[in-house]
């Protein structure tokens, strides 16, 4: 079964960091580029950044840009997103999602999501 | 950059087809045949549509079909069901190297 499981959300104050995980299985890992994509509660999505299957390039929305970094370590089937100096906007509930086979940018599936709450 | 624009909600009766629009420009829609539709039941993760403009992957039904002329693309639903009821999404890649969603469309099926 094909499946992303992300991991890590939780309380932060502003200006600190978090490191989100999405544990990939059910494919290769190292053939597909990995995106995380958020969602405000009640609100629509926001894609926040890809990574290659090599790692090799990365992409982010510019709201990120120089806050977030996006990794992934191909030998631990297993992507991150790392949120350094965090703001009250980056509140969220965090998707990652693979590359769809056969495709290119679009996303399947995604897993469940991991919310972030930034609050001092 | 600015969400791609869809309607704020459509609504249409069982059995009958409902056709969501997603505006974009040159930049995104209109210059790249990456355009997907994903649809999110609510406490749900989005699910892929469609990708690649009009391509559906294993699993969604044949009664979900898109389509795209110009700027703008569009999903239809036909035979609609009472389980369709979601919101739907439209993305597209941008010229900035960027996934683009649009604002999302509440379908009610009344």
């Amino acid at each position: 079964q094909v499946q992303v499981v992300e991991s890590g959300g939780g309380v932060v104050q502003p200006g600190r960091s978090l490191r989100l995980s999405c544990a990939a299985s059910g494919f290769t890992f190292s053939t597909h580029g990995i995106h995380w994509v958020r969602q405000v509660p009640g609100k629509g999505l926001e894609w926040v950044a890809a990574i290659s299957y090599d790692g090799n390039n990365k992409y982010y929305v510019d709201s990120v840009k120089g806050r977030f970094t996006i990794s992934r370590d191909n030998s631990k089937d297993t992507a991150y997103l790392q949120m350094n100096s965090l703001r009250p906007e980056d509140t969220a509930v965090y998707y990652c999602a693979k590359r769809t086979t056969g495709g290119l940018w679009a996303l399947d599936p995604w897993g469940q999501g991991t919310l972030v709450t930034v609050s001092s | 950059q600015s969400a791609l624009t869809q309607p704020a909600s459509v609504s249409g009766s069982p059995g009958q087809s409902i056709t969501i629009s997603c505006t974009g420009t040159s930049s995104d829609v209109g210059g790249y045949k990456y355009v997907s539709w994903y649809q999110q039941h609510p406490a749900t993760a989005p699910r892929l549509l469609i990708y690649e403009v009009t391509s559906r992957p294993s699993g969604v039904p044949d009664r979900f079909s898109a389509s795209k002329s110009g700027n703008a693309a569009s999903l239809t639903i036909s035979g609609l069901q009472a389980e369709d009821e979601a919101d739907y999404y439209c993305a597209s890649f941008t010229s900035t190297s960027t996934l683009l969603f649009g604002g999302g469309t509440k379908l009610t099926v009344l």
